[in-house]
């Protein structure tokens, strides 16, 4: 099956500047790459996501990037505020298939 | 909007109790998934479904089983509940359209 492994585990940026998340997969039938931000003791809300026919694509101050061949996909942020804070999930998913989410990014944004 | 509602957000049950965890969504979603979340583990598939009276084990299903009789509701039983079964429940949908999933607010369960 699916294996999804995600880099780093804990993530602090200073205000302002850009934070990097990576996740790679294993399984190359996945074609549909999702971004959840959870934020403390709220529910996982989908932010961005990116299929495998495309590279990137960006939403204001938030990116996602895919490298098919290397099998890896990464979360930029731009421009990061302390609201930014929160844990992060990439997830791997192919059409019909239950989603493989990896274990999680907290991402602390100091002021 | 979609809205995918978990019927408790804490619940507190004793040792060998038949537990159901009931999630309700709105979006006419063919695929709906429970999950549980412990920390430092993320996010583990316990079962999922694809269609009413269909399901798929997961990851983690032993303890665990499921009941959808209808597309908007997806039931998440805990035969005789343990200790270790204590943890945060996520419910999910998702369109075969699109793949786009959706959570609901989850449920906080506390097995003493």
């Amino acid at each position: 099956g699916e294996n999804v492994e995600q880099h780093p585990s804990t993530l602090s940026v200073q205000e302002g500047d850009s934070a990097v998340i990576k996740c790679t997969y294993s399984d190359s039938a996945s074609n549909y790459f999702p971004w959840y931000k959870q934020e403390l003791g709220k529910r996982p809300q989908l932010i961005i996501d990116i299929r495998s026919n495309v590279g990137e694509k960006k939403d204001q101050r938030i990116a996602v990037t895919l490298n098919k061949t290397a099998k890896h996909f990464s979360l930029h942020i731009t421009e990061t505020q302390p609201e930014d804070s929160a844990v992060y999930f990439c997830a791997a998913s192919s059409p019909g298939n239950q989603f493989y989410f990896g274990t999680g990014t907290s991402l602390t944004v100091i002021p | 909007d979609v809205k995918v509602t978990q019927s408790s957000r804490y619940l507190v049950k004793r040792t060998g109790e038949k537990v159901f965890l009931e999630c309700v969504q709105d979006m006419d979603h063919e695929n709906m998934f429970w999950y549980r979340q412990d920390p430092g583990l993320g996010l583990r598939l316990i079962y999922f479904s694809y269609d009413v009276k269909m399901k798929e084990k997961g990851d983690i299903p032993e303890g665990y089983s499921v009941s959808r009789e209808k597309k908007e509701r997806f039931s998440l039983i805990l035969e005789s509940a343990s200790t270790n079964q204590t943890s945060m429940y996520l419910c999910a949908s998702s369109s075969q359209s699109t793949g786009r999933a959706f959570f609901g607010q989850g449920t906080r369960l506390t097995v003493v």
